[in-house]
């Protein structure tokens, strides 16, 4: 597809389990970006990805999250012993090259509940 | 520290005009985004502003004052679809800085 893809688009988890959320960015792009967004607030930025590295990883809220990316493409991000506060939908963007100006586009996010 | 702020909350009629205001205290500045983004949807982008000034996009158009740490959203000709949260956001540095967004109610 042309669009950044993010799955699954719903998971529902119980608390203490680890859970894995995919996103594959629009090809070529060598910027990805993972965003957490809690009901009725802004985005949390987590962590961005330029190529293969993650030069700023000052978002990620602490040591039981975790995200990769390979071959410049897909990325996934890891939550370990969820708890009830990580439900949220987390949305991934990718954009060209992540200069200053460049537009992110984003996917359509994965709803995680923790119960 | 790093803070945007703007409204909760707005309502407006079909066919107005309305202006959707955005403070901001970020620590690097590397332009300002807005995006629009319905319920239950992903963000989409609108506009951005790097320089001091107006930018107009059709129906949209977009003001940055950088020494005030300020910017607009403005929206003409509002209609029924124009129902959705508008996010500013602040690039500094190689992240975003989102605002919690303003959720705009168009009324008929």
């Amino acid at each position: 597809g042309a669009g950044v893809s993010q799955s699954p688009s719903n998971k529902v988890t119980e608390k203490g389990k680890d859970v894995e959320l995919r996103c594959d960015p629009i090809s070529g792009h060598t910027a990805l970006y993972w965003y957490r967004q809690r009901l009725g607030q802004g985005l949390e930025f987590l962590i961005y990805f330029q190529g293969n590295s993650a030069p700023d990883k000052s978002g990620l809220p602490s040591d039981r999250f975790s995200a990769e990316r390979t071959g410049e493409s897909v990325s996934t991000l890891t939550i370990q012993r969820t708890q009830q506060e990580d439900s949220a939908v987390y949305l991934c963007a990718s954009s060209n090259s992540g200069g200053a100006l460049d537009t992110q586009y984003f996917g359509p996010g994965t709803r995680l509940t923790v119960l | 520290g790093q803070n945007i702020d703007q409204p909760t909350e707005m309502t407006a009629t079909e066919g107005a005009i309305v202006q959707i205001n955005c403070t901001y205290q970020t620590s690097g500045f590397n332009g300002l985004f807005w995006y629009q983004q319905h319920a239950g949807e992903a963000p989409t982008f609108l506009s951005y502003n790097v320089l001091d000034g107006l930018e107009e996009k059709g129906r949209f158009s977009s003001f940055l004052s950088r020494s005030k740490g300020y910017s607009y959203l403005l929206l003409k000709e509002l209609q029924m679809k124009d129902s959705a949260s508008y996010l500013c956001a602040v690039r500094g540095g190689q992240n975003f800085v989102f605002g919690p967004g303003t959720r705009l109610s168009v009324l008929p």
